[in-house]
């Protein structure tokens, strides 16, 4: 069955302290793998695509890797509107060719003044 | 250019009752999805339609849920009778043939 799980569910950090939100993931075949952030109430706001091992893409102070079996999404020096909660989606081939997103359950960044 | 729009944004109902959301996709949007999403969950795929064909409906829980897109552009997602473990965000999204998936802003449901 293809799985996405996020971790940590949840991260404080201060402002301008750098870390790392990881997904990993067990899928019959990856077509691509999505990045998206959550603002309460609203709904996921597209960030990254990748869609193959090795590939990196960058945007401000966030970057986002990936390899075989997991991607990771890398914040520098994040400032208080980095907080949200981001989600990790993949996008299985074509056994099911349709283009239907797998979400992980998201992670909660908060960074603090 | 112009997102995806949802109405309402909240709904609150009773047990067995019904109700119906609306959605109108980002312009030449070919495909169109609904995602359910529920409270420090991921967004769980319900339904994904091309122009005005349903292409994936596996986790739509048929015997209560449905949903329609006529003439390729706007949908409704309905519920009838509604369950206490429906509450939840329900998402639309739609996307170009194979692209990145842009959502609206969801309709919060809570089902008393």
């Amino acid at each position: 069955e293809d799985q996405v799980t996020q971790s940590p569910e949840a991260l404080r950090l201060q402002e301008g302290e750098s870390s790392s939100l990881n997904c990993s993931y067990t899928v019959s075949g990856l077509r691509g793998l999505f990045w998206y952030r959550q603002d309460p109430g609203k709904g996921p706001e597209f960030l990254f695509t990748l869609y193959s091992a090795g590939e990196e893409k960058e945007k401000e102070r966030l970057k986002a890797t990936l390899t075989k079996k997991e991607s990771f999404l890398h914040i520098t020096a994040p400032k208080p509107e980095d907080s949200a909660t981001y989600l990790c989606a993949v996008q299985v081939t074509p056994r099911s060719n349709t283009g239907k997103l797998i979400f992980g359950q998201g992670t909660t960044l908060q960074v603090k003044p | 250019e112009a997102g995806v729009a949802q109405s309402p944004r909240y709904k609150i109902i009773e047990k067995r009752q019904s109700v119906a959301f609306w959605c109108n996709p980002i312009s030449g949007h070919a495909t169109l999805y609904w995602y359910q999403q529920i409270l420090g969950q991921g967004p769980k795929l319900l339904i994904q339609f091309q122009n005005n064909g349903v292409v994936d409906d596996s986790q739509l829980p048929k015997d209560r849920f449905s949903a329609e897109r006529l003439k390729g552009v706007d949908s409704t997602l309905k519920i009838q009778p509604a369950k206490l473990e429906d509450s939840a965000v329900y998402l639309c999204a739609s996307s170009l043939v194979g692209t990145e998936q842009f959502f609206g802003p969801g309709t919060r449901l809570t089902v008393l």
